[in-house]
C-alpha cells in the first residue's frame, strides 16, 4: 500500500521560505508523477506543481516564480519551497502521486496533509 | 487560462441519483478526474481516464465526459457520500486544474 506523509514546519513567518517534504513508502519514487497541492481552509483545491522522478518539472503559472520541487530518490522523497510567503499561503498542503497513461493525468493516493500558518 | 467550472452545491435525497457537473472549454478533448473530500479528510480518487473506477470505489460511482462537460454520477447516493467533490483535468499544455468543488448534501 502506498503513503505518502508531509513533514514540515508548521508556522512560518512572512517573507520567509516555506519548506515541505513528502516521505514515499510502499513504492519507488523512481517512478510517477509526485505532485503538491494546496487547500485554504474552507475553500478549494490548488495545485501547485510536480516532479516527474527524472527531475522535470512544472508549476502553477502564477507560483512559478516562488516555488520549486525536488526528488530524491535516495530517501524516497520529494519537497517543497516557497519564498517569500504571505499570509495567502497559509493553507493545508498536501502531496500526491499522479499517474499519467494515455494522456490523462491523475492524482491516485494522497497524504494527508500538513497545515502550514504564516504568521509574525 | 483554462478553468474548470463546478456547480457549488448539488442536493439530492437518499437513494436518488446525483449528478455533479464540470465545464471547460472542449473539456471533452482531455481526460477528467473525480475526487471524493469528506469533511477533515484528503481527497480520495473515485473516477479516472473519464469513467474509470480505481478498485475499492463503490459501482454507484460513474462518469462521462464530452463535449464542454464532464458529469459525475451518484446513483443510489448513501449520506456516506455527502462532501466536497472535485474535478480535474490537466490541459494540453501539461498544467494540472482543479474545478472550485461541489458541495454534496444528502437530505
Amino acid at each position: 500500500q502506498v503513503q505518502l506523509q508531509e513533514s514540515g514546519p508548521g508556522l512560518v513567518k512572512p517573507s520567509e521560505t516555506l519548506s515541505l517534504i513528502c516521505s514515499v513508502s510502499g513504492d519507488s519514487i523512481s517512478t510517477y508523477y509526485w505532485s503538491w497541492i494546496r487547500q485554504t481552509p474552507g475553500k478549494g483545491l490548488e495545485w501547485i506543481g510536480y516532479i516527474y522522478y527524472s527531475g522535470s518539472t512544472k508549476y502553477k503559472s502564477s507560483l512559478k516564480s516562488r516555488v520549486a520541487i525536488s526528488v530524491d530518490t535516495s530517501k524516497n522523497q520529494f519537497s517543497l519551497t516557497v519564498t517569500s510567503v504571505t499570509a495567502a499561503d497559509t493553507a493545508l498542503y498536501y502531496c500526491a502521486r499522479g499517474v499519467t497513461v494515455a494522456g490523462a493525468h491523475y492524482l491516485d493516493y494522497w497524504g494527508q496533509g500538513t497545515l502550514v500558518t504564516v504568521s509574525s | 487560462s483554462y478553468e474548470l467550472t463546478q456547480p457549488p452545491s448539488v442536493s439530492v435525497s437518499p437513494g436518488q441519483t446525483a449528478s455533479i457537473t464540470c465545464s471547460g472549454d472542449k473539456l471533452g478533448d482531455e481526460y477528467a478526474s473525480w475526487y471524493q473530500q469528506r469533511p477533515g479528510q484528503s481527497p480520495i480518487l473515485v473516477i479516472y481516464q473519464d469513467k474509470k473506477r480505481p478498485s475499492g470505489i463503490p459501482e454507484r460511482f460513474s462518469g462521462s465526459n464530452s463535449g464542454n462537460t464532464a458529469t459525475l454520477t451518484i446513483s443510489g447516493t448513501q449520506a456516506v457520500d455527502e462532501g466536497d467533490y472535485y474535478c480535474q483535468a490537466r490541459d494540453n499544455s501539461g498544467y494540472v486544474l482543479f474545478g472550485g468543488g461541489t458541495k454534496l448534501t444528502v437530505l
